[in-house]
């Protein structure tokens, strides 16, 4: 199975400073038909995932544009340009170019 | 409005089934993936279980961990999918929650229902 690692695991952060959450594959995620099913989700406290990014860098609609999504082969970001309270949460990366699709372990988000 | 509803969920003993259901509206269930996902008390998201589509022959797929034990179905008549459970384990009480799947993840999500395994 591929194995997903995030860092860091805990990332307090300035109101209104960038934020960058890193995610490694064990193996490169370049599936047959050319995509990368590499995505981001956060989850608020108490509430289910949402993702932000798909296929790496392509934003779900209604997602803010200070949150951005870039990377290839094995190694992916995500970067929050501008932290505000409401991001606080857990973000999450996930693979499905390979079943079992597989997270990360997850990244904390906090406002110091 | 695109809206997932869990349902089932309860308190069952080591052994013993459960069938979760899961109510989809506001979007052509019949054309996408469908995927269950869980989440272990303070525990991260894995992945369970995922049924394509009929244009796909509704292919199954299922995490090692639940392989042989669950089962994933959906009956695009009623905007459903389901998730059979059995010989369940401690190990699978979780959250579970339902996901339509676009470009490779759930871009929405249920909200959730709870499943419990204990004596």
């Amino acid at each position: 199975d591929v194995v997903m690692t995030q860092s860091p695991l805990s990332l307090p952060v300035t109101l209104g400073q960038p934020a960058s959450v890193s995610c490694r594959s064990s193996q490169g995620l370049v599936r047959r038909d050319g995509n990368t099913y590499l995505s981001w989700f956060q989850q608020r406290p108490g509430q289910s995932p949402r993702r932000l990014i798909y296929k790496v860098s392509n934003r779900d609609s209604g997602v803010p544009d200070r949150f951005s999504g870039s990377g290839s082969g094995t190694d992916f970001t995500l970067r929050i340009s501008r932290v505000e309270a409401e991001d606080v949460g857990i973000y999450y990366c996930m693979q499905n170019t390979y079943w079992p699709g597989s997270f990360g372990q997850g990244t904390k988000l906090e406002i110091k | 409005e695109v809206q997932l509803v869990e349902s089932g969920g309860d308190l069952v003993q080591p052994g013993g089934s459960l069938r979760l259901s899961c109510a989809a509206s506001g979007f052509s269930f019949r054309e996408h993936f469908m995927d269950w996902v869980r989440q272990a008390p303070g525990k991260g998201l894995e992945w369970v279980a995922r049924i394509r589509n009929k244009g796909n022959n509704y292919p199954t797929q299922y995490a090692a961990s639940v392989e042989g034990r669950f089962t994933i179905s959906r009956d695009d008549s009623e905007n459903s999918v389901y998730l059979h459970m059995s010989s369940l384990k401690i190990e699978d009480t979780a959250v579970y929650y339902c996901a339509k799947d676009r470009d490779g993840a759930g871009d929405y999500w249920g909200q959730g229902t709870p499943v419990t395994v204990s004596s």
